[in-house]
């Protein structure tokens, strides 16, 4: 059972927005930036969002992030077929057993 | 261009120790902490630990305590990770990943380690 939660999947047709959810906690999300990977099946993750809503260099402007509170979302706007791949947040958490990253349990994203 | 190449696959019997290596190329490899983060079969990702590979400090899941090492070589450039008394459930793909600063930006191509008596 991952310390983030996030839907075990979700859909959408091409050209449709989308959203996923990531909820946390306040030793985590609360007090930390949430990051989102993306999975390509086969293929190692890559960054996707970083520090709530920036998007790296090459990653299209039709991928945003947000954060309130202890839980966050990542949006994909105009969806495309290659956009079919696993999504993870992730964030650092202020354990009592000392600092560590929590990952969420992944959303697999099919277009329709 | 930054990159990390990992070794190749591992088959090992329950018990038994392996140890994964992650070269870096491209960057000043003191500069960047480095994770690793392991993917079982089907399942999401899980952290497994950081390590500075300025001064070697590391930071270890609580779950890991005890079992895995992370050390490194600045002669190379190059990070490992050495998990010992290994079992069935530590099957797993082993990846690196380079901490930029607020997030992994740069993952090596992955380490599969099948444990299998």
């Amino acid at each position: 059972q991952s310390v983030l939660t996030q839907p075990p999947s979700a859909s959408g047709t091409p050209g449709q927005r989308v959203t996923i959810s990531c909820s946390g906690s306040s030793s985590n999300i609360g007090s930390n930036t949430v990051n989102w990977y993306q999975q390509l099946p086969g293929t190692a993750p890559k960054l996707l969002i970083y520090s709530n809503n920036q998007r790296p260099s090459g990653v299209p402007d039709r991928f945003s992030g947000s954060k309130s509170g202890t839980s966050a979302s990542l949006a994909i706007s105009g969806l495309q077929s290659e956009d079919e791949a696993d999504y993870y947040c992730a964030a650092w958490d202020d354990s009592l057993n000392g600092p560590c990253v929590v990952f969420g349990g992944g959303t697999k994203l099919t277009v329709l | 261009q930054v990159q990390l190449v990992q070794s190749g696959a591992e088959v090992k019997k329950p018990g038994a120790s392996v140890k994964v290596s992650c070269k870096a190329s491209g960057y000043t490899f003191t500069s960047y902490y480095m994770h690793w983060v392991r993917q079982a079969p089907g399942q999401g990702l899980e952290w497994m630990g950081i390590i500075n590979p300025s001064g070697g400090s590391t930071s270890y899941a609580q779950k890991f305590q005890g079992r895995v090492t992370m050390t490194r070589d600045t002669s190379t450039s190059t990070v490992y990770m050495e998990l010992s008394s290994l079992r069935s459930e530590d099957t797993a793909v082993y990846y690196c990943a380079r901490d930029g600063g607020s997030a992994c930006n740069i993952w090596g191509q992955g380490t599969m380690v099948t444990v299998s008596s």
